[in-house]
């Protein structure tokens, strides 16, 4: 595709309730990240993906937090029981190669009310 | 830890005036590379220096990486209203492939 697309572009949801965010790199990109950015504040690393694996899920929070990327393409996180903390927008970015330059998608602002 | 962080937190120049921000870091690094993002909007790359590389040149972005110091300068010249953002740089370090973003300068342009 033209460049990184993520959905929703918004989401609200209450507290306790799962939730999905999905990415959608651009074609051939083999590494695929996830952040998210609080107001204010820089990228936070949550995970990175080169093809299917999780190379390193260090930067997730908790176990409540998941995603996956089944066929080295789109991504999905997953968010269970969700926290009013939790509330940020999640970016997605994706590179043709782990140390490369990444293109981010818009992001998806998440709030839990 | 932030791994990268930028200096100063917040600047504010006039049109045709350069900018000049930096950022530190900890730990070795194969790359740094430097970040903008509008407001609301998501991040766009900018340069990408390698850490055998000294100085690069895009345009009116001028980078410099200092090893020994461990750190970075991101130089615009003839800033213009447009240049007004948040600038970020992260860096990929050599044991680990996560990207580490600092917490941004803030470059207001004032017409």
């Amino acid at each position: 595709g033209a460049g990184v697309s993520q959905t929703p572009s918004n989401k609200v949801t209450e507290k306790g309730k799962y939730v999905e965010l999905r990415c959608d790199p651009i074609s051939g990109h083999t590494a695929l990240y996830w952040y998210r950015q609080s107001l204010g504040q820089g990228p936070e690393f949550l995970i990175y993906f080169q093809g299917t694996g999780a190379a390193d899920d260090s930067g997730l929070p908790n176990d409540r937090f998941f995603a996956v990327r089944p066929e080295g393409s789109v991504s999905t996180l997953k968010i269970q029981r969700t926290e009013r903390g939790d509330s940020a927008v999640y970016l997605c970015a994706s590179s043709l190669n782990v140390a490369r330059e990444q293109y981010f998608g818009p992001g998806t602002r998440l709030t839990v009310t | 830890s932030q791994q990268g962080e930028e200096d100063p937190q917040a600047l504010s120049i006039q049109e045709g005036e350069n900018a000049t921000m930096n950022c530190s870091y900890k730990t070795s690094i194969n790359n740094l590379q430097w970040y903008r993002q509008n407001s609301g909007r998501g991040l766009v790359h900018l340069i990408l220096i390698r850490s055998n590389e000294r100085e690069k040149h895009s345009g009116r972005l001028r980078v410099t990486l200092d090893t020994s110091k461990k750190s970075s300068s991101l130089l615009i010249t003839a800033s213009r209203a447009a240049d007004t953002a948040s600038y970020f740089c992260a860096t990929v370090t050599n044991y680990g492939q996560n990207f580490v973003f600092g917490p941004g300068t803030r470059l207001s342009v004032l017409p």
